[in-house]
């Protein structure tokens, strides 16, 4: 099985700060996602990317970039933090093979003061 | 575009007795639909899939979903629940043309003694 990795669990930024949030899966799947959530909200799409240095907006992308410069890995930025980023986010691959499916990371709750 | 609609943000219910989390989604082309769970503190689980076949699909832990097309819907349900199964349940939807999830806003199942 895929696994997907966040590097923080829990990270706390100030207002203003550049934030990097990893993801890095162990398999050779093409389309990874990032996704926010929020109570109320569920998850809701920032941004995915079908392949390296290949990105599509999601629902809400203001405020956010990514970056894909190996197919493994898929970073999520914020350029400057803020509190209205505050939130959980969650990284997730497509597995296209025989067991289609989604897998997500543990997730990173972030807090920005 | 797709869009997933679930009907109670919070379920209470007693152990041993039924329930069933609602569902229902909007799409112009084919979906695949997915029941994930997220237990306190935890990431998202997948629960169980529709993608082509019987309608009926079923968990390993006793939940079972039908894919209705002509409503629309893609219910949960369990015939007697567990305290265990005190989670988040979240419906999603992939559309052809478009690889990332669509979730709904999620529902709390609370289970009491």
């Amino acid at each position: 099985d895929v696994k997907v990795t966040q590097s923080s669990r829990y990270l706390v930024k100030r207002t203003g700060e550049k934030v990097f949030l990893e993801c890095v899966q162990d398999m050779d799947h093409e389309n990874m996602f990032w996704y926010r959530q929020d109570p109320g909200l569920g998850l809701r799409l920032i941004y995915f990317s079908y392949d390296v240095k290949m990105k599509e907006k999601g629902d809400i992308p203001e405020g956010y970039s990514v970056s894909r410069e190996k197919k493994e890995r898929f970073s999520l930025i914020l350029e400057s933090a803020s509190t209205n980023q505050t939130s959980m986010y969650l990284c997730g691959i497509e597995n296209t093979g025989t067991d289609y499916g989604y897998t997500f990371g543990s997730g990173t709750r972030l807090t920005v003061v | 575009a797709q869009s997933v609609t679930q009907l109670d943000s919070q379920v209470p219910v007693f152990e041993e007795a039924p329930v069933e989390l609602r569902c229902n989604y909007s799409s112009s082309v084919s979906v695949y639909l997915f029941w994930y769970v997220q237990y306190p503190n935890q990431g998202l689980q997948l629960l169980l899939k529709y993608l082509s076949g019987s309608t009926l699909v079923e968990s390993i832990n006793g939940f079972e979903a039908e894919f209705n097309k002509s409503q629309t819907s893609f219910h949960l349900r369990k015939p007697s629940v567990h305290i265990s199964d005190t989670a988040e349940y979240f419906c999603a939807v992939s559309a052809t043309g478009r690889r990332a999830l669509t979730f709904g806003s999620g529902t709390r199942l609370q289970v009491q003694p």
